[in-house]
């Protein structure tokens, strides 16, 4: 059973263009979330998703920034116009359908985002 | 609001020393406390955990100890390995929304072991 991928690795945008980061939960799992770590900073969450709806978004920034988990196919966290402050790891978390409550989450290695 | 204060670092340790990397935290209500572990190149993994007060988390010879009363969750291992090194996260769990998770971290504690 793969764990939780995110891909790119490493991805790399000048100022104004825009970044996708795209996130593939473990099999079964039907939460997502998305994390990001700024330079020296813990994690701060961003957005929290079930398939084709976004639970709780109180980390996202207003502008430029969005999520989204579709029926089929990976969530995505997309960024549009970046800028420098940007620049950051991503992190993508999945876990199971509810349960007993305290479900794990598992992480994904992180998408690296430079903005230049 | 919620959040969580972690020991700063680096912290570098020889082989078989005592680690203790200090978390403390501020919550309205009652949180799960965790410690996550992210190995170099990896995600965060969930070391340890304990979902009330005076509960004890343990996993692969590390420890902590859900203390209410000081608010704190100090990560302890009595005799580390190079293999733990690492940069650990103290988090609790804000709350449970349709039965998921949402976690506040602290900000991570670079540990090195040396041989």
């Amino acid at each position: 059973n793969a764990g939780v991928m995110q891909n790119p690795r490493h991805l790399v945008r000048r100022r104004g263009q825009e970044a996708r980061l795209r996130c593939s939960p473990m099999k079964g799992h039907s939460h997502v979330y998305w994390y990001r770590q700024l330079p020296e900073e813990g994690l701060k969450f961003m957005v929290y998703l079930q398939k084709e709806n976004i639970i709780d978004e109180s980390g996202m920034p207003k502008e430029r920034f969005s999520a989204e988990f579709p029926k089929e196919g990976p969530s995505i966290l997309r960024i549009q116009q970046v800028v420098r402050g940007d620049s950051a790891a991503y992190f993508c978390a999945s876990s199971p359908p509810v349960g007993g409550g305290n479900e794990k989450l598992f992480f994904g290695s992180g998408t690296q985002l430079s903005v230049l | 609001g919620n959040s969580v204060t972690q020991m700063e670092g680096p912290v570098t340790l020889s082989e078989e020393a005592f680690l203790t990397i200090n978390c403390t935290y501020t919550a309205t209500g009652y949180p799960s406390l965790f410690w996550y572990v992210q190995y170099p190149g990896e995600g965060l993994q969930l070391l340890l955990k304990a979902t009330k007060a005076d509960d004890k988390g343990s996993n692969k010879g590390f420890e902590a100890t859900y203390r209410k009363e000081t608010t704190s969750f100090h990560l302890e291992k009595g005799s580390v390995q190079v293999s733990d090194s690492a940069v650990y996260f103290c988090a609790l769990s804000a709350y449970l929304i349709q039965g998921a998770q949402k976690l506040v971290f602290g900000q991570g504690t670079r540990l090195t072991i040396n041989p």
